[in-house]
């Protein structure tokens, strides 16, 4: 089985601060690993994904993560964040050859302030 | 990627009525899921629903409250039965199409208030 653990529930940044947003996952199979943004009153946006390849994925709105599979990670990255990046932003897993079998964390809510 | 639109937006309704919540996505795709977010929550998987077959449904979710239909490959609905106001939640609609590294792609949702 999997599971999901996204450490922070809130994040609270000041506009144009960097910004971490954590993700440890559990897994005895190897995985796809997925980030994903829920503006207000809106459905999932896929951020970024990692299939295989390289490890720094980058995504829209100028996000990345980091793959780390030794720590079992998946972080998710901006330089500087902007006032329109305030959102719930959900780290997933599915394991590699499933379809349909996506696992979420519980989300983790980004605040930022001017 | 697919555009998915969903109906309702947003409902409120009365314990012990049914709503049925419709998915519509522009392309043809091979599978539909349907998620339930509860308040505060992260996303639940309800059921798996492809087109010809019945919905394969997740523990601690059954055919008989959450009854689903898929008879096409761009329009699924779900219905949420005789309601409480425990099933007050956002019920999101993702597909995915191709084979399991394709990530899933989702509506706006539907938030449902049960009074």
């Amino acid at each position: 089985a999997q599971s999901v653990t996204q450490l922070d529930s809130q994040v609270p940044v000041f506009e144009e601060a960097p910004v971490e947003l954590r993700c440890n996952y559990s897994s005895s199979v190897s995985v796809y690993l997925f980030w994903y943004v829920q503006y207000p009153n809106q459905g999932l946006q896929l951020l970024l994904k990692y299939l295989s390849g390289s490890t720094l994925v980058k995504g829209i709105n100028g996000f990345e993560a980091e793959f780390n599979k030794s720590q079992t990670s998946f972080h998710l990255r901006k330089p500087s964040v902007h006032i329109s990046d305030t959102a719930e932003y959900f780290c997933a897993v599915s394991p590699r050859g499933s379809q349909g079998n996506l696992i979420f964390g519980k989300g983790t809510k980004l605040s930022v302030k001017p | 990627s697919a555009v998915i639109s969903q109906k309702p937006s947003r409902d409120i309704c009365q314990r012990g009525t049914s709503l049925t919540i419709q998915c519509q996505v522009d392309s043809q795709v091979t599978m539909m899921f349907w998620y339930r977010q509860q308040p505060g929550q992260s996303l639940t998987l309800i059921a798996t629903a492809n087109q010809g077959s019945e919905a394969t449904y997740e523990s601690g979710f059954v055919i008989d409250k959450f009854p689903i239909s898929r008879p096409n490959l761009t329009f699924s609905t779900l219905t949420v039965s005789n309601m409480s106001p425990e099933d007050s939640s956002i019920y999101l609609c993702s597909v995915e199409s191709g084979t399991g590294n394709q990530p899933q792609h989702f509506g706006d949702g539907t938030r449902l208030s049960i009074l």
